[in-house]
């Protein structure tokens, strides 16, 4: 099984700020097989990226996707006030699919 | 537009069997890979297993012996079955289908359904 583990666990940021996230994998992961979400309290997951850097459709441009390998990042670059949540890295190019531990991006 | 809906009790005995329904509306079930999903109070999601549209399934290991995920394409449903729960599996369940020809990422969710199992 792929563990995902996503750093920082919680990230303080104030509005207007880069918010950088980490995900890395016990084994290397296919680009084509990453994907990120966000989710908010009481809601679903959204997919925001998949294929590591592709933006899932009415996605903002401000959200970006890169890695490679065993390590991928989540970059949003100047942050809305609908950007705080949690975002969850997941692979799905070995089974089990899997999800990373979430990062929190909380307001400062 | 897809729109899925999970629907079954809230509740569930311990050492009994959970049995969740996903209705799918806006697009056929025919298609795509179905998963459900799981997140316990305060954590991360876990994967439980998906059934393609051939009928095909994928089951998480440690949860294998104990899962089974069936489909009625004529009501356009997929459904989830859990047996012999415990307190661990009480979570928010969800449904979910894939992004066109990328089985894995998960576009389409359902709100979510909590089941606490508890006697």
């Amino acid at each position: 099984e792929i563990v995902l583990t996503q750093s920082p666990g919680t990230l303080s940021l104030s509005p207007g700020e880069r918010a950088t996230l980490s995900c890395r994998a016990s084994q290397s992961v296919s680009s084509y097989y990453l994907a990120w979400y966000q989710q908010k309290p009481g809601q679903a997951p959204r997919l925001l990226i998949y294929d590591t850097s592709s933006r899932a459709t009415g996605i903002p441009d401000r959200f970006s996707g890169s890695g490679s390998g065993t390590d991928f990042t989540l970059t949003i670059s100047r942050l809305e006030p609908e950007d705080f949540a949690v975002y969850s890295c997941q692979q799905f190019g070995s089974s089990p699919w899997t999800f990373g531990q979430g990062t929190k991006v909380e307001i400062k | 537009q897809v729109q899925l809906q999970e629907s079954g009790p809230g509740l569930v005995k311990p050492s009994e069997t959970l049995t969740l329904t996903c209705t799918v509306s806006g697009g056929s079930i025919s298609s795509y890979y179905w998963s459900w999903i799981r997140q316990p109070p305060g954590k991360g999601l876990e994967w439980i297993g998906y059934i393609y549209y051939s009928g095909t399934t994928n089951y998480h290991p440690s949860l294998k012996s104990r899962v089974t995920i069936s489909r009625d394409t004529s009501k356009n449903q997929f459904s989830l079955k859990l047996t012999s729960v415990t307190a661990a599996d009480t979570a928010v369940y969800y449904c979910a289908r894939d992004l066109a020809a990328r089985p894995g990422s998960l576009l389409y969710w359902g709100q979510g359904t909590l089941v606490t199992v508890s006697s």
